[in-house]
């Protein structure tokens, strides 16, 4: 089955430094990728979508200066939280299904757990 | 997106099922009905999913109202590691549309402890 892989599976940093987070889809093409984030006790909120080849597309509230997306390859989209502050601590999860017009289900990485100190 | 209504928790005995329910009044047409669960510190896992007719699968069976308002969730053997947080949640979707509209809307979801 699709299978979404996710790069590290937990990062510590210090405050003010920048942090990269990778997702791939290891037996498929994704067009479109999502980026999700779920803090403690809560249900994920989506932050953006990722498009290959063009811009992502922010959900309202999240500062895409702060949260960089690239999504240069049909199997590769990353996350870059720049600046990292204690409050960027969270749970980052991306999600990606075969798309291009399909009603084939969304699966998600296992996710990134950032702590910053 | 339709808005999902579950029940916050609930518990279930090893190895009977388990059958989580899901308000969704407002479901349009072309809204399809999703199930996924997280297990703690995981990724959600997609288990099921289906429109208007019930499905199953390996996992568990979705079982779908007539009018499509509500639905039910069945895990058929209840066990240990199906402890988890599971979302109903409903997802717009046409042919031709490309994945973008495709993204899901995760709500509060029912917290399944399996106990022995």
């Amino acid at each position: 089955g699709a299978v979404v892989s996710q790069h590290p599976s937990w990062v510590i940093c210090k405050s003010g430094t920048s942090v990269k987070i990778e997702c791939r889809s290891l037996d498929f093409q994704a067009t479109t990728m999502f980026w999700y984030r779920q803090f403690p006790k809560q249900s994920l909120m989506l932050m953006a979508t990722s498009n290959e080849g063009s811009k992502a597309t922010y959900e309202q509230g999240v500062e895409k200066d702060k949260f960089l997306i690239n999504h240069a390859s049909l199997t590769l989209s990353t996350l870059t939280v720049t600046s990292a502050h204690p409050e960027d601590s969270s749970f980052y999860i991306c999600s990606a299904s075969r798309g291009g017009g399909t009603n084939s289900p969304l699966h998600f990485g296992n996710g990134t757990r950032l702590t910053v100190t | 997106d339709a808005k999902t209504t579950q029940p916050t928790s609930m518990d279930c005995a090893e190895g009977r099922a388990a059958n989580l329910p899901c308000n969704h009044s407002t479901i349009s047409g072309n809204e399809y009905v999703y199930w996924y669960r997280q297990i703690h510190s995981q990724g959600p896992q997609y288990i099921i999913h289906g429109l208007k007719n019930n499905e199953t699968n390996e996992m568990a069976s979705l079982i779908i109202t007539e009018d499509r308002k509500s639905s039910t969730l069945i895990l058929p053997h209840a066990t240990l590691r199906d402890t988890a947080v599971y979302y109903c949640i409903v997802r717009w979707w046409a042919p031709g549309v490309k994945a973008a509209g495709n993204k899901l809307t995760f709500g509060g979801g029912t917290r399944v402890l399996v106990k022995p």
